[in-house]
Formats: C-alpha cells, structure tokens, sequence
C-alpha cells in the first residue's frame, strides 16, 4: 500500500516570504499523480498543483511550485510571496493510476497535513 | 470548474436516528465518487469508493451497514449515517470524477454532531 508522510505539522511565514512544505512518499508504481491539496478555515478541499510521474518537469503554477524527485520519492511544495490567505492546512496526496483493466477508483492517499501560519 | 455540492452544510441530529448526506456534481457526470471523513486538524481518511450503478467498495474497517452509500445516478451519491451515535460525529467529504480526468472534485463539506 502506499504511504505519504508530511513530516512537518507545524510550519510559519512571514507575509511575502518563501516557505517550503515537505513531502514523500512510498509506492511501487511508475506511473502515478501527487497533488498539494489547500484547505483554508472553511474546510474546502482547493486543489493547489499536480504532478503526474512520468513528466520530469517540475509543475508550476503562479506562486506555487514543486521539486519533484522521483528517485527519492519526495514532492515537496513552494510557496513564493506569501500572503495571508496561504494560512491553511496543506496536504500531499498520491494517486493510483488508472490499472490496465480500465476500472479506475482513483484513490487518493493523504499526508497527515501541514498547518502553515503567514503572519504580518 | 467542476462543482460538487453537498447538503446540508451542518447537521444535527439524536442518537441512534439516521442522517443522509447528499453529494451532487453539478456540472459534469460523476461515474465515480468517493466520501472522506476527517476529524479535526487531521488528514482525510477514505471511508469508500463508489461507482455509479454499482455496490460501493468499503476501506477495511468501515462499517458498511453503518455507513450506507448509494451512487444511483450521474449526478447523485448519498451518504446514510444509519443508527448514528457521538463518535460518529465528524466532518464528511465527497469528491467526484468523471471517466475523462483523474482528478477529484471536493465538495464543500457537511458537519454531523450526534447528541
């Protein structure tokens, strides 16, 4: 079974700093998806970048990036410029890819979560 | 985007009554959903999987007749809390997708209290 480990439940910035989020993860797959997951104080799950496993390029998105390495297994997340609406709980999840059979479920499977604080 | 919407936001009911959860994709045909359950400060544990015509697929240690899961339509998956009791008081998630993506779209949320 895949594992997805947050090691950082904790973590706070400063307004318009850098802050990185860590992640990895373990599997037997080739072909798979990570995601970052936001989700604010309402509790909506807000999907932040994805990376699917067989592009080498790390995804970009605005102020959002990730180093993803998949030789260690690690798909850590940065945020430039922080602002205060990144104040959240963020989560790294793993995605089964669909098997050759055709019937997909598409699980995902969560990191703990990490708590990140962008004060003033 | 695609939306997913759940009702109601916020329930409250008695113990040992039952509660349903509505999860609807209101833009696209969701051919699989999934419901989460997630208590505070912690991450979102699959409690199933469903695809739509058939027989929800249960994660070990979720009680399927406690936790009874309907998918009978495109658009439509239910969640019933049956014979609800204090610890089952969380926060529930449901997520979409349809068969062209892989990506899940979450619903806002609903929040059971049992008292």
């Amino acid at each position: 079974a895949q594992t997805v480990t947050q090691s950082q439940p904790e973590m706070s910035v400063q307004e318009a700093e850098t802050v990185t989020l860590s992640c990895t993860y373990d599997t037997s797959e080739n072909n798979y998806y990570l995601f970052w997951y936001k989700q604010p104080p309402s509790r909506q799950m807000i999907l932040v970048i994805r990376q699917e496993a067989y592009k080498q390029q790390n995804a970009t998105e605005n102020r959002f990036s990730v180093n993803f390495q998949k030789a260690a297994k690690s798909f850590s997340l940065k945020i430039s410029d922080s602002q205060l609406g990144d104040t959240a709980m963020y989560f790294c999840a793993f995605m089964n890819p669909i098997n050759a059979g055709g019937t997909s479920y598409g699980k995902l499977t969560f990191g703990q979560g990490t708590i990140l604080t962008v004060h003033p | 985007g695609a939306v997913v919407s759940q009702h109601p936001s916020w329930v409250i009911c008695k113990s040992g009554t039952s509660v349903k959860i509505e999860c609807r994709s209101l833009d696209f045909q969701a051919t699989t959903m999934f419901w989460y359950r997630q208590f505070p400060k912690q991450s979102l544990m699959l409690m199933a999987t469903s695809n739509e015509g058939s027989k929800a697929t249960y994660e070990q240690g979720v009680e399927k007749d406690k936790f009874l899961i309907n998918h009978a339509s495109l658009t439509l998956s239910t969640l019933t809390v049956t014979s609800a009791h204090p610890e089952d008081s969380s926060f529930y998630i449901c997520s979409a997708r349809d068969w062209t993506d892989y990506e899940q779209y979450f619903g806002p949320g609903t929040r059971l209290t049992v008292t």
